[in-house]
């Protein structure tokens, strides 16, 4: 079956560093990728999403590649901000003819502590 | 902005007893999800719902889970008789036709049994 597997946490960085959340996945067919966000007392936010091979999903600042040939969808950002501290989720769908009626994959998710 | 939203926001229940957790997904939204994810656990897809049917249900989702939309605005889980294991933070989710894979999530419910 489906399955995702990303960094353990706590990852703790200082404000300007940069990151990477690592996130490999495996899977059956051509599956779309995710990251999700969630901030301190709320729901898990779409972050961004990759569809095909190659695709680089953005968003606030963070970026994400499909690689293929790696199995991999790593999040990463150049300079994080003390606002960025959260839970990030990898997650993978099957794609395809679908519509929306297949369910999310997640990883454990990385919690995220950016110090000031 | 539109939101999902679910109630209770917190509930603490004795094993055994029925459980309903309520959610109203955003309105022009056709799909609808249940996740569940256990404290310090990754989070786990339990079901999804689609023209007033289930679509897809793991293997959790067992005969003790239900789902409904009894109005057109509300998405219910029950779960019949609690046990221990149930104990989790209780996600639902919605999502249009044509973005599969991009959820909106509400904040969740937290569900205790002793």
């Amino acid at each position: 079956g489906n399955s995702v597997t990303q960094m353990e946490g706590p990852v703790t960085l200082s404000e300007e560093a940069f990151l990477t959340i690592n996130c490999t996945y495996t899977a059956t067919g051509y599956p779309s990728l995710f990251w999700y966000v969630q901030y301190p007392g709320e729901g898990l936010q779409l972050l961004l999403k990759a569809t095909k091979a190659d695709d680089k999903g953005s968003n606030k600042g963070f970026e994400a590649t499909y690689r293929k040939e790696t199995t991999s969808f790593h999040l990463e950002k150049g300079s994080v901000q003390v606002s960025d501290s959260a839970v990030y989720f990898c997650a993978l769908t099957k794609g395809g003819s679908r519509g929306g009626a297949d369910g999310l994959t997640f990883g454990k998710g990385t919690h995220l502590i950016i110090q000031p | 902005e539109p939101e999902v939203t679910q109630t209770p926001s917190h509930q603490v229940t004795q094993m055994g007893q029925e459980v309903i957790l309520r959610c109203v997904p955003i309105s022009n939204h056709l799909y609808f999800y249940w996740y569940r994810q256990i404290l310090g656990q990754k989070v786990e897809f339990l079901v999804s719902f689609y023209n007033n049917e289930i679509s897809e249900k793991s293997e959790i989702f067992d005969d003790q889970f239900s789902v409904e939309r009894p109005d057109g605005s509300n998405f219910t889980l029950k779960i019949r008789s609690t046990k221990l294991e149930d104990s989790a933070m209780y996600f639902c989710a919605s999502s249009g036709p044509l973005s599969p894979g991009e959820l909106f999530f509400g904040e969740g419910s937290r569900l205790t049994v002793l």
